[in-house]
């Protein structure tokens, strides 16, 4: 089965307020956790990853935090937008692979 | 830059019949991928590319087959479509093996097998 996993299928936020997804992963191994965006129709975009000897990487206007004590990664969307509306993918590589195992998405919808 | 293009966009299938799903990216990118979504659910890798040349299977690589004969194209072919196989098909593509974690996503090919 899949290691990544996601805890919510859905979001819903009013608009300005911060949106936090999560993902929990079971394999203590991974290198990389990863972050993407795929909106309506369209095919999945790169927002952010992580290595997994850190605890927190900035973006521009989200972060990733990934807790390895409970297994546990986060993305954070601050000031969260109509253009934000999306499924959002956690996912994991290992640097011995050349490929990556993408979690199965929550999807978040934003409140005008 | 046109980056991943797919084609065709859309397609219906008997089962049984065959085609080939095209994938061009002109990013001049070593690495190449097939994914397929199903409805509300995540991407499975199908088959990968690390190279002109080379392929490899991803997590449900069966009843598929696909070819790198060009750095810049990644086939990917159904010998005898199943309805099983009904599903949104991505190509993606990143630089190398110390970027793979950006890849790059065609806008997709939504198949259908009756």
């Amino acid at each position: 089965g899949e290691s990544v996993g996601l805890h919510l299928p859905t979001l819903s936020v009013q608009e300005g307020d911060n949106s936090i997804i999560n993902c929990a992963y079971s394999n203590s191994a991974s290198d990389y956790f990863i972050w993407y965006k795929q909106e309506s129709g369209k095919g999945p975009q790169f927002i952010i990853d992580i290595r997994s000897n850190m605890d927190k990487r900035q973006g521009q206007r989200v972060t990733v935090l990934l807790n390895k004590t409970v297994k546990h990664l986060s993305l954070q969307i601050a000031a969260t937008q109509p253009g934000d509306s999306a499924v959002y993918f956690c996912a994991e590589t290992y640097s011995s692979a050349s490929k990556i195992i993408f979690g199965s998405g929550t999807r978040l919808s934003i409140r005008p | 830059n046109a980056g991943v293009t797919q084609t065709p966009k859309f397609r219906v299938l008997k089962t049984g019949q065959s085609m080939t799903l095209l994938c061009a990216q002109d990013m001049n990118h070593e690495y190449m991928y097939w994914y397929r979504q199903d409805p509300g659910m995540g991407l499975r890798l199908i088959h990968y590319s690390v190279g002109e040349g080379t392929t490899a299977k991803g997590e449900v690589p069966d009843g598929y087959n696909v070819s790198r004969l060009k750095k810049q194209n990644f086939l990917l072919g159904l010998e005898s479509a199943a309805p099983s196989q009904t599903s949104v098909y991505f190509c993606a593509s990143s630089p190398s093996q110390s970027s793979y974690n950006e890849q790059f996503f065609g806008p997709g090919t939504r198949l259908t097998v009756l």
